[in-house]
């Protein structure tokens, strides 16, 4: 069963960077999977930042793209997303999900604040 | 605004069928998927390409899809199955994932 897990810092000051890491158990990033990350504002619906593919190879949600980058470390089985100069509307829980869609696996998610 | 529109809200008493709707101009083209996510939870999916149900997910839980609406139903409503579902389908032009504002189903 595979197991997705985010982690990182729950507080961000505006105009920083969110950096946040997915260890995956349970199945290996360099399977035939594509891993994305999603995130989900307060009360409100879930919006997808991304994925990436073993080969290096990413997908970006065009409202976001000039901010977001995905990487991939496949000897620590894990992926990463760094999204940059945030704001208070980029507070969230970010989850990190196995796809490509259907997204069938989550974790459990790690709320973002940005703040000062 | 989401391309995807569903209800904000549906409710049933127990045992009796709720219907929640999906409703976009590109999904006689795209599959539409559908996730329940509970207070505090992630999302599980629980419909797939507009009909397959997920191993795992009730037999209560069927989809459809007609023209422009795809439709989730639950029969015989059970508390249990209080939740927001959301749909999910792909951005017309840009093919990007993109969901639904979601539907509130309460059971009454």
């Amino acid at each position: 069963q595979v197991q997705l897990r985010e982690s990182g810092p729950g507080l961000v000051k505006p105009s920083g960077t969110v950096s946040l890491t997915c260890v995956v158990s349970g199945d290996s990033v360099s399977s035939n999977k594509w891993w994305s990350w999603v995130r989900q504002p307060p009360g409100k619906e879930p919006e997808w930042i991304g994925e990436i593919f073993h080969s290096g190879r990413t997908n970006y949600n065009p409202s976001l793209k000039s901010r977001v980058a995905l990487s991939m470390d496949k000897s620590s089985n894990q992926f990463s997303l760094n999204l940059t100069s945030v704001t208070a509307a980029d507070t969230a829980v970010y989850y990190c999900v196995r796809g490509p869609v259907p997204f069938d696996s989550w974790g459990q998610g790690t709320l973002v604040t940005v703040s000062s | 605004s989401s391309e995807l529109t569903q209800p904000p809200s549906v409710s049933v008493s127990p045992g009796q069928t709720a219907t929640i709707t999906c409703s976009a101009a590109a999904l006689p083209k795209q599959y539409a998927y559908w996730y329940q996510q509970k207070p505090g939870q992630a999302p599980i999916l629980v419909m797939s390409k507009d009909t397959e149900r997920p191993s795992g997910i009730s037999e209560r839980f069927s989809g459809s899809a007609s023209g422009t609406t795809v439709t989730l139903t639950i029969s015989g409503a059970q508390a249990e199955d209080e939740a927001v579902y959301y749909c999910q389908s792909a951005a017309s032009i840009s093919g990007s994932v993109i969901f639904g504002a979601g539907t509130r189903l309460t059971i009454l």
